[in-house]
C-alpha cells in the first residue's frame, strides 16, 4: 500500500536561508511523486512532479526535489527562502494506473522569519 | 485557460440537512476528483469521475455522493449533514491520456460548515 510521510509538521526558517522539507515514500509500484503548495485559505498550487524521469526536478518558485529511490526519500529544497513562501507543503503520491486517488502527507507548515 | 473552479466557495448549512457542491474542471480535462480536508483528518480522497463514470471511490459513507455530466463538470452531494463533515472540499481536473493519469489540477475548494 502506498503512503507519504512528511517527517516535520512544521519548519522555521529566517529569510535568505534555506530550505529543506523532508519526505519519505512508500510504493509497490513505480510511483509518481508530487510537491503541492498551500496558502492560507487558498486551494493547492502544484510546485514539482517526478514521473520517473531525470530524479532531480525543478519546480516553480526556485524549488527543487530529489528522488532517491535507495532511500524513499523525495525532499524537496529552497537555496534562499523569501517571506512568501510561508504555507503548507504537502508531499503527495499517485502509484501509476491510479484513478483519482492522490495520497497526501500530512503537511508541513513553513514559517519564514523576517 | 481557466482553472478549476468551485462553487459556492463557502456554505452554512445545518445538522441533518443536504448540500450539493459543484465544480467545473480546466477545459479539455475528463477526469475529476474530489477530496476532503480537515484539521484531523488532513485530505482524504473521496472519489473520482471519468466520462460520467465513477471509477475510484475513497473510505466515506454512503451519504457521499458525486455525478459527472457530458461537460465533465460534476457535482458532490453529502446528505444527512454531521457536523464532523465540516471541511474544506476540494475538486481537482486532470487529463487523462494513454492509460496514465496526468498532474491534478485543484480547485479553490468550498469551505462547508456545519452547525
Amino acid at each position: 500500500a502506498q503512503s507519504v510521510t512528511q517527517l516535520d509538521s512544521h519548519v522555521s526558517v529566517s529569510e535568505g536561508t534555506p530550505v529543506l522539507l523532508r519526505c519519505n515514500y512508500s510504493s509497490s509500484y513505480s510511483p509518481s511523486l508530487f510537491w503541492y503548495v498551500q496558502h492560507p485559505n487558498k486551494g493547492l498550487q502544484l510546485l514539482l512532479k517526478y514521473t520517473s524521469a531525470a530524479t532531480l526536478v525543478k519546480g516553480i518558485n526556485g524549488f527543487e526535489a530529489e528522488f532517491k529511490k535507495s532511500e524513499t526519500s523525495f525532499h524537496l529544497t529552497k537555496p534562499s527562502a523569501h517571506m512568501s513562501d510561508a504555507a503548507e507543503y504537502f508531499c503527495v503520491v499517485s502509484e501509476t494506473g491510479s484513478q483519482g486517488n492522490l495520497i497526501f502527507g500530512k503537511g508541513t507548515k513553513l514559517s519564514v522569519k523576517p | 485557460k481557466a482553472g478549476v473552479t468551485q462553487t459556492p466557495r463557502y456554505l452554512i448549512k445545518t445538522r441533518g440537512q443536504q448540500v450539493t457542491l459543484s465544480c467545473s474542471p480546466i477545459s479539455g480535462h475528463r477526469s475529476v476528483s474530489w477530496y476532503q480536508q480537515t484539521p484531523g483528518q488532513g485530505l482524504q480522497f473521496l472519489f473520482e469521475y471519468f466520462s460520467e463514470t465513477q471509477r475510484n471511490k475513497g473510505n466515506f459513507p454512503g451519504r457521499f455522493s458525486g455525478r459527472q455530466f457530458s461537460n465533465s463538470r460534476s457535482e458532490m452531494n453529502v446528505s444527512t449533514l454531521e457536523l464532523g463533515d465540516s471541511a474544506l472540499y476540494l475538486c481537482a481536473s486532470s487529463l487523462w491520456e494513454g492509460g496514465r493519469q496526468e498532474t491534478q489540477y485543484f480547485g479553490p475548494g468550498t469551505r462547508l460548515l456545519v452547525l
